[in-house]
């Protein structure tokens, strides 16, 4: 199942940032930390993903602890389109096609 | 910008017919998926494809579904006698312009699948 616990629902202001949390204690090595978003049932859209560094986009940044066991996902300015599922995934190449496995997600309400 | 494009939006068959979703996955990707969520649950993968065989496949996909690439730009999920079960969203994906798959999937809007 998920290797991932998030909270399953968070609230932040218009224009405040937004601070996602997940745990991911039992990651492996070569394990990549993925966020993804579910806007209302529409197709999953990817973020960001890291493996140890800190990383930062258009869309967000990622700060990865330094025993990776955790991570957060920074909306910097949450707009209310930014309402949506966030999912964080942890997931490795088999060499092949491997699946994502996405778990409940938090449901992030932006108010305004 | 490049998008995964599904047909159709929207379908209502009857139970035990046959119904076949497609997918037009971004023109540069070399691999492709088939996820479905059921209303009000997770996202669940069903199965990849890639160098045009099936990759990875879950518990989900049992021999009433099949997925094939009949030309180079379509890919497609046929369910071949539904359930109602089967209704739920079904989101194609693909990845991988070179280099190996990565996590990064381009997801479509999705199939809706309603089954009386």
């Amino acid at each position: 199942d998920a290797k991932t616990t998030q909270p399953p629902s968070m609230d932040c202001a218009e224009g405040r940032a937004a601070n996602l949390p997940c745990n991911h204690s039992t990651i492996s090595g070569n394990e990549y930390v993925y966020w993804y978003r579910q806007i209302h049932s529409q197709g999953p859209q990817y973020i960001i993903h890291g493996l140890k560094n800190n990383e930062t986009n258009e869309m967000a940044s990622l700060i990865i602890t330094e025993d990776r066991k955790s991570s957060t996902l920074i909306l910097p300015h949450a707009t209310l389109r930014d309402t949506a599922v966030y999912y964080c995934i942890v997931w490795v190449s088999g060499g092949g096609a491997d699946g994502l496995t996405f778990g409940k997600g938090t449901h992030l309400i932006i108010q305004p | 910008e490049p998008e995964v494009t599904q047909t159709p939006s929207h379908q209502v068959t009857q139970m035990g017919q046959e119904v076949i979703l497609r997918c037009v996955p971004i023109s540069n990707h070399l691999y492709f998926y088939w996820y479905r969520q059921i209303l009000g649950q997770k996202v669940e993968f069903l199965v990849s494809f890639y160098n045009n065989e099936i990759s990875e496949k879950s518990e989900i996909f049992d021999d009433q579904f099949s997925v094939e690439r009949p030309d180079g730009s379509n890919f497609t999920l046929k369910i071949r006698s539904t359930k109602l079960e089967d209704s739920a969203m079904y989101f194609c994906a693909s990845s991988g312009e070179s280099g190996g798959p990565g996590g990064e999937l381009f997801f479509g809007e999705g199939s809706r699948l309603t089954v009386l």
